[in-house]
């Protein structure tokens, strides 16, 4: 595609369910980023994967909060039993290498509501 | 805490004057990264200046970048109303990979 897709684009969903978000990214590129973004605020780191080497999970928040990416293109971001601070814009980006200098180019987010 | 802090939080600002918006970041980076955001959406990249580099320049977009006291400015001059967004900037550790973003700078620019 010509570029990052996320799906949905919007998701409510009630308290103590599981969600899964969706990411395209631009086909051959090896990086890819989770992002979380609150309300007014930056993003916050979540992970990233980086062609088939171990990924780095370091931001998930809590062990509610999963990912994969199979077969080095599409990425699943899991958020088991929702709570209600888990309602925020997620953000995906993908780039051609996390190594060298390139530039990250973002999906249009998916805006969790957790009711 | 956030590697990159931009600094002011929001600047309100009228058509045609400059917009400066300051970056502070606290470990050794590969590269800095300027984003913007409308709406609270997609991110879209603006500029990348290396950690060799001291200036860039893209189109009314001038970024310097600082290493010794690690810091970065993004310069808009003769700005626009549509130049209205949330501006990021983001580094690039040499330690690792991830890809760090700030709080950001709202700005406004007034008709």
């Amino acid at each position: 595609g010509a570029g990052v897709s996320q799906s949905p684009s919007n998701k409510v969903t009630e308290k103590g369910k599981d969600v899964e978000l969706r990411c395209d990214p631009i086909s051959g590129h090896t990086a890819l980023y989770w992002y979380r973004q609150s309300l007014g605020q930056g993003l916050e780191f979540l992970i990233y994967f980086q062609g088939n080497s171990a990924p780095d999970k370091s931001g998930l928040p809590s062990d509610r909060f999963s990912a994969e990416r199979t077969g080095g293109s599409v990425s699943t971001l899991t958020i088991q039993r929702t709570q209600q601070e888990d309602s925020a814009v997620y953000l995906c980006a993908s780039s051609l290498s996390a190594v060298q200098n390139t530039e990250a180019f973002f999906g249009q987010g998916t805006r969790l509501t957790v009711v | 805490s956030q590697q990159g802090e931009e600094d002011p939080q929001a600047l309100s600002i009228q058509e045609g004057e400059n917009a400066t918006m300051n970056c502070s970041y606290k470990t050794s980076i590969n590269n800095l990264q300027w984003y913007r955001q409308n709406s609270g959406r997609g991110l879209v990249h603006l500029i990348l200046i290396r950690s060799n580099e001291r200036e860039k320049h893209s189109g009314r977009l001038r970024v310097t970048l600082d290493t010794s006291k690690k810091s970065s400015s993004l310069l808009i001059t003769a700005s626009r109303a549509a130049d209205t967004a949330s501006y990021f900037c983001a580094t690039k550790e040499t330690s690792g990979s991830r890809l760090t973003f700030g709080e950001g700078t709202q700005l406004t620019v007034n008709p």
